[in-house]
């Protein structure tokens, strides 16, 4: 069975800093990954998706097979960042998706 | 934002009381889904449906019954709600292989 890993459960960060929320997973074909985010007060949503290779907010993220992860990274936190961060697999020709336990992120002034 | 909506977003109940919970879409999505999202264990699947009165387990399918007799509504019914049901359930609707799109959540208090 498929299963998203995210390491750390809080992280904190000063604005301007880099940082980079991680994300494992472990499926034996070949998924589809999300990074979903939720703000304050807001719903859940997507944030970006590996198929895409877009930037996203000054947000990208790369998907490693041969190490299978699929880190979110932003070379400049900004306040506006702080929110829980979900990292998500869709399984090949798949409609559910398998998320991953989140990340707070916390970016101090 | 107004595309999916929950209903109640909040109640208390007791335990051995049932408990439905309604979700409500406009934009004609083929799939919905119902998570519940608890610290530590981030979002799960409880059921989904792939079109109407076509429904389907996840992950965490026990104690939890779900209906879809129009494609717009996706009920999750808890039979006999505990207090290990407490939490904040997320109702999402999508085209299947493309993006969810997320409901703003209720937030269930079983005593």
């Amino acid at each position: 069975a498929q299963r998203v890993t995210q390491p750390e459960k809080l992280l904190s960060v000063f604005k301007g800093a880099p940082v980079e929320l991680k994300c494992n997973y472990s499926y034996s074909g070949s998924p589809e990954l999300f990074w979903y985010v939720q703000y304050s007060r807001q719903r859940l949503q997507l944030l970006l998706r590996h198929i895409s290779r877009e930037s996203i907010k000054g947000f990208t993220a790369d998907l490693n097979k041969g190490e299978t992860s699929f880190h979110l990274k932003k070379p400049f936190a900004q306040e506006e960042d702080s929110a829980m961060y979900y990292c998500a697999l869709r399984e090949t020709s798949g409609s559910r998706l398998t998320f991953g336990e989140g990340t707070q992120l916390t970016v101090n002034p | 934002d107004a595309g999916i909506t929950q209903s109640p977003r909040h109640k208390v109940t007791e335990t051995g009381t049932p408990v439905t919970l309604r979700c409500h879409q406009t934009e004609n999505h083929r799939y919905m889904y119902w998570y519940r999202q608890d610290p530590g264990h981030g979002l799960r699947l409880i059921h989904y449906s792939y079109g109407v009165k076509d429904t389907d387990k996840g992950e965490v399918s026990d104690g939890y019954s779900v209906s879809r007799s129009k494609t717009e509504d996706f009920l999750l019914t808890l039979e006999s709600a505990t207090s290990s049901q407490t939490s904040v359930y997320f109702c999402a609707s999508g085209q299947g292989g493309d993006e969810q799109f997320f409901g703003p959540g209720t937030r269930l208090t079983v005593l």
